[in-house]
């Protein structure tokens, strides 16, 4: 079957830095989608890997392992706007996304 | 371009009516896809489009669920007789397929209430 694990909620002070990690097991693999969504308003995409590594992109970094089936969405230097829920998703071999639940991150002062 | 528009933004109705939204994806893209997502979950995958040619449907989708794409370019998911449990908000996305990057991005939603 096609599974996406990542957990429900996640709290971090504003200024710290937060790692929220993501295990998929999917039919075929063609990439891992990282997404940002804010409360009543659409997901907007943040990162892809398609190869082992890691991709920094300003605060936000990710990282991939295939072998493992495993990614992580780091976030820097926290800011009280990043409160919000972050989706993992896998593109599967018939180039659909498979999502996970989301992570609801919750940031305080 | 702007990117990808929906209309309505919300759409409130009573149980057994009919509705239907409308999605505007970003002009070169040649995938659309509606999703369907509640409080706390991730979207659910309902149906995509590459080009005028509708590809997959959800299995889970029921048969007052249709969507169009008549020329390729927007799309259309009605809704018949609608029911409680289809109160969610309707996510469309579109792509544009090259190589093996697929990269979708959302329209605002269309939030629908059913009484």
């Amino acid at each position: 079957g096609q599974n996406i694990d990542q957990p429900t909620e996640m709290t971090a002070t504003e200024g710290a830095i937060v790692q929220i990690n993501c295990t998929y097991q999917t039919s075929g693999f063609n990439g891992l989608f990282w997404y940002q969504q804010h409360a009543a308003e659409a997901p907007t995409f943040l990162s892809y890997n398609v190869l082992d590594g890691l991709e920094e992109k300003g605060r936000f970094s990710s990282f991939l392992s295939r072998s493992k089936g495993y990614s992580y969405l780091l976030l820097k230097e926290l800011q009280m706007k990043d409160s919000a829920s972050y989706l993992c998703a896998s593109l599967d071999s018939n180039y659909q996304l498979i999502w996970g639940a989301g992570t609801k991150l919750i940031i305080k002062p | 371009d702007t990117g990808v528009s929906q209309n309505p933004r919300h759409k409130i109705t009573k149980r057994g009516q009919n509705v239907t939204f409308r999605c505007d994806p970003i002009s070169e893209h040649n995938r659309l896809y509606w999703y369907r997502q509640t409080l706390g979950q991730g979207p659910e995958f309902l149906t995509y489009f590459q080009n005028e040619a509708q590809l997959e449907k959800s299995r889970l989708l029921s048969d007052r669920f249709s969507a169009e794409r008549p020329k390729g370019s927007f799309s259309t998911l009605e809704i018949q007789r609608t029911e409680q449990g289809d109160s969610a908000m309707y996510l469309c996305a579109s792509s544009l397929l090259a190589g093996t990057t697929d990269t979708q991005y959302f329209g605002p939603g269309t939030r629908l209430t059913v009484l």
